[in-house]
């Protein structure tokens, strides 16, 4: 089955440093991917999507690019700041039976940004 | 426009033990999507609810159910707790099935001891 591989965290980094979060995916077809953000003892947002390939998807400095040829969609931000803390989780959207859309989670990667 | 909601936000259960979470979708959207999140990993799909029928099912045994009402709130069902059911549960709504974004809610917080 559809299936998500996220970068082994946690990670570490000082305010400003650039961030690099792999994931890569395993899916038939052509599913849409995402990025979500789940700060401490709150649910998940959503961070950015990207629903075809080679889309980018942008959000409060946060980029993916759906790279279809080494299927990835891997989460990068250039300077990163302390409020940026949280875990990280890449999925993908995977059609059932009915017409359902699920999503199909990595392990989720945590990051802690120093001042 | 009101995100999404979840009910109670922890609760502490006995193993053999029957618990019901509810969830409120955020307006406008009509399906709704249950997910468990184990400390440490990413959710797990549990299953779907549109137009009042379970759209689609992860790999979660029957003792797991739910109940879409037509204001599109729904309840998730567990029966005979488990001590492994310890989990988060993350209620995410969208609008109609197949829609690709789903917003989640805080999540309920279920201890079974």
């Amino acid at each position: 089955g559809n299936s998500v591989t996220q970068m082994e965290g946690p990670v570490t980094l000082s305010e400003e440093a650039f961030l690099t979060i792999n994931c890569t995916y395993t899916a038939t077809g052509y599913p849409s991917l995402f990025w979500y953000v789940q700060y401490p003892g709150e649910g998940l947002q959503l961070l950015l999507k990207a629903t075809k390939a080679d889309d980018k998807g942008s959000n409060k400095g946060f980029e993916a690019t759906y790279r279809k040829e080494t299927t990835s969609f891997h989460l990068e931000k250039g300077s990163v700041q302390v409020s940026d803390s949280a875990v990280y989780f890449c999925a993908l959207s995977d059609q059932g039976q009915g017409g359902s859309e699920k999503l199909v989670f990595g392990k989720g990667t945590k990051l802690t940004v120093n001042p | 426009e009101t995100g999404v909601t979840q009910s109670p936000t922890h609760l502490i259960k006995t193993r053999g033990q029957q618990v019901t979470l509810r969830c409120s979708s955020q307006s406008g959207h009509n399906t709704v999507s249950w997910y468990q999140q184990a400390l440490g990993q990413g959710p797990q799909f549990i299953f779907q609810y549109y137009r009042e029928e379970e759209n689609g099912r992860g790999n979660f045994p029957p003792r797991f159910s739910g109940l879409q009402f037509p204001n599109y709130s729904s309840e998730l069902n567990v029966n005979a707790l488990e001590l492994d059911d310890s989990a988060l549960y993350l209620c995410a709504s969208s609008w109609r099935a197949g829609a690709y974004e789903q917003y989640f809610g805080p999540g309920t917080r279920l201890t079974v001891t």
